[in-house]
């Protein structure tokens, strides 16, 4: 079965400073992970995904996200956040293998990037 | 990328009665998708939207309470029946152009609240 696990509830980070947002995995085959964010009262919105190749993919609006195979890991990350990052973040995954499989969020994790 | 056209944004209704939500995307998608949300949680899927059969519901849903229908490759509808207090969420639509490692495109979603 696959799962996905968000440890973090909220992350607070100071304007400028480097922020990260963890996301660990499970599944049977190969991980398709992706990163979303939702702001107040809107849908989720892409933010980038890694299904092969550099382990290190560069996203939307600065982000990036680091896989990391032996860990299980796929943490997000920005070198210096803005105020306007504040939103919920999801991590999903998908298994790979076997077909097409349902995609699986993460319980979110609340970003304050406070002035 | 795909945009998603959801409505209503928001509704509150009386026990009892049925909503229908409609989901439009401004492109052909291989499959579509409805999600629950509680606000600042995470999302549960209803379903996958099948077009010209029936949809396939996942563990706890079922067709009698959230009939789905999708007559094309563009649109598709979310009925929650009979509602109670109990069904008031967020209700997203998602969209996907087909491959596993393709992203998910989601509409802004309707807040529903029954009272």
């Amino acid at each position: 079965a696959q799962s996905v696990a968000q440890p973090e509830d909220q992350v607070n980070v100071a304007e400028g400073n480097p922020l990260t947002v963890k996301c660990t995995y499970s599944v049977s085959g190969n991980p398709y992970l992706f990163w979303y964010v939702q702001y107040p009262n809107r849908g989720l919105q892409f933010l980038l995904k890694y299904i092969t190749g550099d382990n290190l993919v560069k996203g939307s609006y600065g982000f990036e996200a680091e896989f990391n195979k032996s860990q299980t890991s796929f943490h997000l990350k920005k070198p210096s956040a803005l105020v306007s990052d504040s939103a919920l973040y999801f991590c999903a995954v998908r298994d790979g293998a076997g077909g097409y499989n349902k995609l699986i969020f993460g319980a979110g994790t609340r970003l304050a990037v406070h002035p | 990328s795909a945009v998603i056209s959801q409505k209503p944004s928001r509704d509150i209704c009386q026990r009892g009665t049925s909503l229908t939500i409609q989901c439009q995307v401004d492109s052909q998608v291989t499959m579509m998708f409805w999600y629950r949300q509680q606000p600042g949680q995470s999302l549960t899927l209803i379903a996958t939207a099948n077009q010209g059969s029936e949809a396939t519901y996942e563990s706890g849903f079922v067709i009698d309470k959230f009939p789905i229908s999708r007559p094309n490759l563009t649109f598709s509808t979310l009925t929650v029946s009979n509602m109670s207090p109990e069904d008031s969420s967020i209700y997203l639509c998602s969209a996907e152009r087909g491959a596993g490692g393709t992203e998910a495109f989601f509409g802004q979603g309707t807040r529903l609240t029954v009272v």
